[in-house]
């Protein structure tokens, strides 16, 4: 298994409190992704990172910013949390973004917002 | 933009009948497509890729083929088995959008009963 790590793996959390979010990876890989996953509408991208201090926005970003100042750890902060930002989090690492780009995931995070 | 479309769960079959699970995508590049599986409480596995054109991904029994002809990648099974009980996601990787992305069908949960 890819060593992927991220923590909490739950979390209860009120509106409009800070809640980051940490993925920590052990494989040396250059590409990070944050994905959320909701019913119906399987996983979207929230933004991810092609190297150290270089990340750029996915699909769904509103709300969420990141920072990886580190090759092993992309965090995911939620400045003012809301209820729709409830959801379960997955952190994917990958090598490349070839054709044959493999993205491996983590166990993710479930979050709620009150 | 790109997108993947898959039928709709829950599928409920019983041990040792078929499976066929439809995707189909829409992509404006040649992207390379996967079958990822979540099993109850984990993350998403890597079940089986494709990476052009009349390629056939294979893995524990799950079979797709590529079709540009028809932009699909079903996934099949000759004999389910309990133990194959989880969600199935379809989803596709353009390597020059956004980093490598995944975008990802809405998942097909099967259940598989003895």
């Amino acid at each position: 298994d890819a060593g992927i790590t991220q923590s909490p793996r739950h979390k209860v959390t009120e509106t409009g409190t800070p809640v980051t979010l940490r993925c920590h990876q052990t494989e040396n890989h250059r590409y990070m992704y944050w994905y959320r996953q909701d019913p119906g509408h399987g996983l979207r991208l929230i933004h991810y990172s092609y190297g150290v201090k270089d990340t750029d926005k996915g699909e769904v970003s509103d709300g969420y910013s990141v920072s990886r100042s580190k090759t092993e750890d992309f965090l995911l902060t939620l400045e003012s949390a809301t209820s729709s930002q409830t959801s379960v989090y997955f952190c994917a690492i990958s090598e490349d973004t070839s054709a044959k780009n493999i993205q491996y995931f983590g166990a993710g995070t479930r979050l709620s917002v009150l | 933009g790109d997108s993947v479309t898959q039928m709709e769960g829950p599928v409920t079959l019983s041990e040792e009948a078929c499976l066929t699970i439809n995707c189909t995508y829409t992509a404006t590049g040649y992207p390379s497509l996967f079958w990822y599986v979540q099993y109850p409480g984990e993350g998403l596995q890597l079940l089986l890729k494709a990476t052009k054109a009349d390629d056939k991904g294979s893995n524990k029994g799950f079979e797709a083929t590529y079709r540009k002809e028809t932009t699909s990648f079903h996934l099949e099974k000759g004999s389910v088995q309990v133990s194959d009980s989880a969600v199935y996601f379809c989803a596709l990787s353009d390597a020059y959008n956004q980093g490598g992305k995944l975008i990802f069908g809405q998942g097909t949960e099967l259940s598989v009963k003895p």
